[in-house]
């Protein structure tokens, strides 16, 4: 079936570093890619969407700037956390979508990260 | 403005057991609904997909019913088993196309004691 893959799974940095995490579709083209926020024992929160080819659509409150998202093509889509401090830290997750098809909406496994 | 609830929050049962689980939305104006899981520190699995206009759907030991008009869909776990033990969400997209943004419940955090 159709497959996110999601990199790096976990991070652990210094505060002020750039981290880029990776969403990538297997199997199928991404017309649409999504990337979602979760903290502890809550449920996900998006954060951005974005159209292949398009600038991302990001949700009220999340900094633009802040979260940086590349969707070049329709297999790849980027998320940037820049000059990231610890209330950064998070878990975020990828999502991806065929826009064309009445297919799921498929998830990766998450990036852990965690700022010091 | 959609909202989803999932009842109960949390559910403990025996293995072998059938067992329900319950979601709710407040605006019947829906694409589909999808039902996940979320293993701890995972990503979502896609267990099933209903469209509007379908009724319920299955997966092996899975069920999954809509009813638009009163806002409810249920998942249906036959059989339990421990590796069943995870987090199930569900979530809806709203609207008459794809290009509305799931909205999702918080989720039934299921236990299954072997």
């Amino acid at each position: 079936g159709a497959v996110v893959s999601q990199h790096p799974s976990r991070v652990i940095c210094k505060s002020g570093t750039s981290v880029k995490i990776e969403c990538r579709s297997l199997d199928f083209q991404a017309t649409t890619m999504f990337w979602y926020r979760q903290f502890p024992k809550q449920s996900l929160m998006l954060m951005a969407t974005s159209n292949e080819g398009s600038k991302a659509t990001y949700e009220q409150g999340v900094e633009k700037d802040k979260f940086l998202i590349n969707h070049a093509s329709l297999t790849l889509s980027t998320l940037t956390v820049t000059s990231a401090h610890p209330e950064d830290s998070s878990f975020y997750i990828c999502s991806a979508m065929d826009g064309y098809s009445n297919q799921p909406q498929h998830f990766g496994d998450g990036t852990r990260l965690s700022i010091l | 403005k959609q909202e989803v609830t999932q009842i109960p929050a949390a559910l403990s049962v025996p293995e072998g057991e059938n067992l329900v689980l319950n979601c709710s939305f407040t605006d019947s104006a829906i694409y589909n609904l999808q039902w996940f899981r979320q293993d701890p520190g995972k990503g979502l699995t896609s267990l099933l997909l209903i469209q509007s206009s379908q009724r319920e759907q299955t997966s092996g030991r899975l069920n999954a019913s809509l009813d638009k008009s009163s806002g409810r869909s249920t998942l249906y776990i036959a059989a339990s088993q421990p590796g069943d033990s995870a987090t199930y969400l569900c979530a809806v997209r709203p609207g008459r196309g794809s290009q509305g943004n799931l909205i999702f419940g918080k989720g039934t955090k299921l236990s299954v004691k072997p």
